[in-house]
């Protein structure tokens, strides 16, 4: 399989606990996004990645949110000290630039974060 | 920055009807403009995408057009399937920041 896979797909935690996602895009591209979606809500973007630079974080990601793309490949999304409110599906996506560029997005399958 | 506005769901249609889902976005420039589906249980996928004005995207018998005039994109099928209900979500893309989806709107298809 050459799509996006996201782990874990789904995550129970308790309010204060930190909790990592990790996203491994499709091999040749090197932009990354990370969106959460709330029920009943589009995806809202949170940040993105061009290789290893993070060259843009929505407001939406708070301090107590880390995205992290070390060597341009895989990437994670650390949440510390969660709160209920962090509960959501958090989406991973990938595309090339440049010239392959076209705007599309391919999306991994989501992780799934309840916070009790 | 971009956005986007979309009727709100669920629409609930029964199987063979005609289906319309209404978007209007705000963008600078000439955004692309797309149309995502997700299905229960799955990831978003493109469905079907238009790059320039008066362009019809068009894929599993789903069709929008560009109105550059009425930025608007409206996604329209002629005969609606059960396997079609799924959130649909209508985003512009100027190539400068990530996509900005719509709130998203429910198509429930009954047989």
């Amino acid at each position: 399989d050459t799509g996006v896979s996201q782990d874990p797909r789904h995550k129970i935690t308790k309010r204060g606990q930190n909790v990592t996602f990790r996203c491994d895009p499709i091999s040749e591209h090197n932009r990354l996004y990370w969106y959460r979606q709330t029920l009943g809500q589009g995806p809202e973007f949170l940040t993105y990645f061009q290789n290893e630079a993070q060259l843009e974080k929505s407001r939406l990601l708070s301090d107590r949110f880390s995205a992290e793309r070390p060597k341009g490949s895989f990437s994670t999304l650390e949440i510390q000290r969660t709160e209920q409110g962090d509960s959501a599906m958090y989406l991973c996506a990938s595309s090339p630039s440049g010239s392959g560029d076209t705007g599309e997005l391919f999306f991994g399958e989501g992780s799934r974060l309840t916070v009790l | 920055g971009n956005s986007v506005t979309q009727m709100e769901g669920p629409v609930t249609l029964s199987e063979e009807a005609f289906l319309t889902i209404n978007c209007t976005y705000t963008a600078t420039g000439y955004p692309s403009l797309f149309w995502y589906v997700q299905y229960p249980g799955e990831g978003l996928q493109l469905l079907l995408k238009a790059t320039k004005a008066d362009d019809k995207g068009s894929n599993k018998g789903f069709e929008a057009t560009y109105r550059k005039e009425t930025t608007s994109f409206h996604l329209e099928k002629g005969s609606v399937q059960v396997s079609d209900s799924a959130v649909y979500f209508c985003a512009p893309f100027t190539g400068r920041r990530a996509l900005t989806f719509g709130s998203g709107t429910r198509l429930q298809v009954q047989p």
